[in-house]
This record gives C-alpha cells, sequence and structure tokens, in this order.
C-alpha cells in the first residue's frame, strides 16, 4: 500500500543545533515534494519544493534532500530558533497527476528550547 | 493581504444538522481544494476543483458535498453531519505551473458537532 511516514514523535533540541526531520513514502512516485510548516490551529504555511530530478535545495536556514532511490526526504533548520517551532508536514505530488493533488504525512512536531 | 480566507473560523453545529463551510481566495487560483484534518493527523484531501471541473476522491463521504460558484469562491456543505465529522476543515489554492505548485491554505474552520 502507498504510505507517506514521518516521524511521529515530537523532536525536541536546543536553540542554536540543526534539526533534522524525516521523510519516508513507499510505492509512490513522486514529481516532486514539498514541505510546509503548520502553527496550532492554522493552515500549513509552504516552505520549500524539491523536484524527483534534484538533489538538494535550499532557503536561508531551510534545507531540503530528496533521495529517490531511499525514498527519503530529509528537512534541516540550521541554527534553530524558538520560532521555529512548530508541525512541520512533508507532502508528495505523485507522477501523472491531476489538479496538483498531495499526499502529505502527519507531521512532525518540532520543539526548540531556549 | 489575506490570500484565502474562510468563515467561520470555528462552527458548532447539532448531530445531523445540515452545515456550510465557505472559503474565498483573492490570488485568482485556479484551483480549490478542501482538507480535512484531524487532530494529530495528515490533511485528508476530500475534493478539489480545477477551474470548473470537481473531482472527487473516491473515500470522501457522500455526507461531503462541494460548490464552487466562480473563481473566488468555494463552499463545502456536510449533509448530516456525525460526530466523526468534528475536525479542522482547510480550504487551498493553487495555480498549476509546469514548473511545480505549492498550494495556499486559509486559516481553516473547526467545526465541532455536538
Amino acid at each position: 500500500s502507498q504510505k507517506i511516514e514521518q516521524n511521529s514523535e515530537a523532536l525536541n533540541i536546543q536553540e542554536g543545533k540543526t534539526a533534522t526531520l524525516t521523510c519516508n513514502y513507499t510505492n509512490y512516485s513522486p514529481a516532486y515534494l514539498q514541505w510546509y510548516r503548520q502553527d496550532p490551529g492554522r493552515g500549513p504555511v509552504f516552505l520549500l519544493l524539491i523536484r524527483e530530478n534534484e538533489k538538494e535545495k535550499r532557503k536561508e536556514r531551510l534545507k531540503v534532500t530528496f533521495d529517490t532511490t531511499l525514498k527519503q526526504s530529509l528537512f534541516h533548520i540550521t541554527a534553530s530558533q524558538p520560532a521555529d517551532s512548530a508541525t512541520y508536514l512533508c507532502a508528495l505530488a505523485p507522477i501523472y497527476n491531476q489538479g496538483g493533488k498531495l499526499i502529505f504525512g502527519q507531521g512532525t512536531e518540532l520543539s526548540v528550547k531556549p | 493581504d489575506a490570500m484565502v480566507i474562510q468563515n467561520p473560523r470555528y462552527q458548532v453545529t447539532q448531530f445531523g444538522k445540515p452545515v456550510t463551510l465557505s472559503c474565498s481566495q483573492t490570488l485568482n487560483h485556479n484551483v480549490m481544494y478542501w482538507y480535512q484534518q484531524k487532530s494529530s493527523q495528515a490533511p485528508k484531501l476530500l475534493f478539489h476543483y480545477y477551474d470548473k471541473d470537481f473531482n472527487n476522491e473516491a473515500d470522501t463521504p457522500d455526507n461531503f458535498q462541494s460548490r464552487r460558484p466562480n473563481t473566488s469562491f468555494c463552499f463545502l456543505d456536510i449533509r448530516s453531519p456525525g460526530l466523526g465529522d468534528a475536525a479542522m476543515y482547510l480550504c487551498a489554492t493553487s495555480r498549476l505551473l509546469k514548473q511545480g505548485y505549492e498550494q495556499y491554505f486559509g486559516p481553516g474552520t473547526r467545526l465541532t458537532v455536538t
């Protein structure tokens, strides 16, 4: 069956450290993968998109990698800050996908302590 | 500045009493989506509109209907809400581009069924 899995346990790290979140998928052929941030009681906010032929993407303190052999994406936040505390969702867009559908993972909650 | 607006933010309805949630957008995007998200779970796509074309997910209950009278507005109708329909309902939009498409989410409507 098709699955997208993220770390279900919350990730707690110290301010200034690098946070690394994992997204694994099975039985999908993604055209690309996206990462979103969701704060409690709010809608997700788009962060980064990486295509299936790209290995790495960066935006300020954020970095995403995409390994289609391992079927895995890693999301890194460097020099983390308490304001980075939120739930991070990965979402993939399958190939042969009409209407821009995204399949979301359940998210990983990140807590950055001062 | 608000780009995707959802009303109301909080909705309480009685078991079996029809309810309508609304979404509007100022982005002029051609695709609109409705997701259901329960606590600590992935957003689950219910249906989407690609322009006026309606696309229902196979596992979306018949109890859920949608209308898109024009580009800017989309409505989610729940004909006979059950206790299991209590959730956050998220509206999102996107503009399909060849190089990929991020989704813009509204703040969500929290539905309580009593």
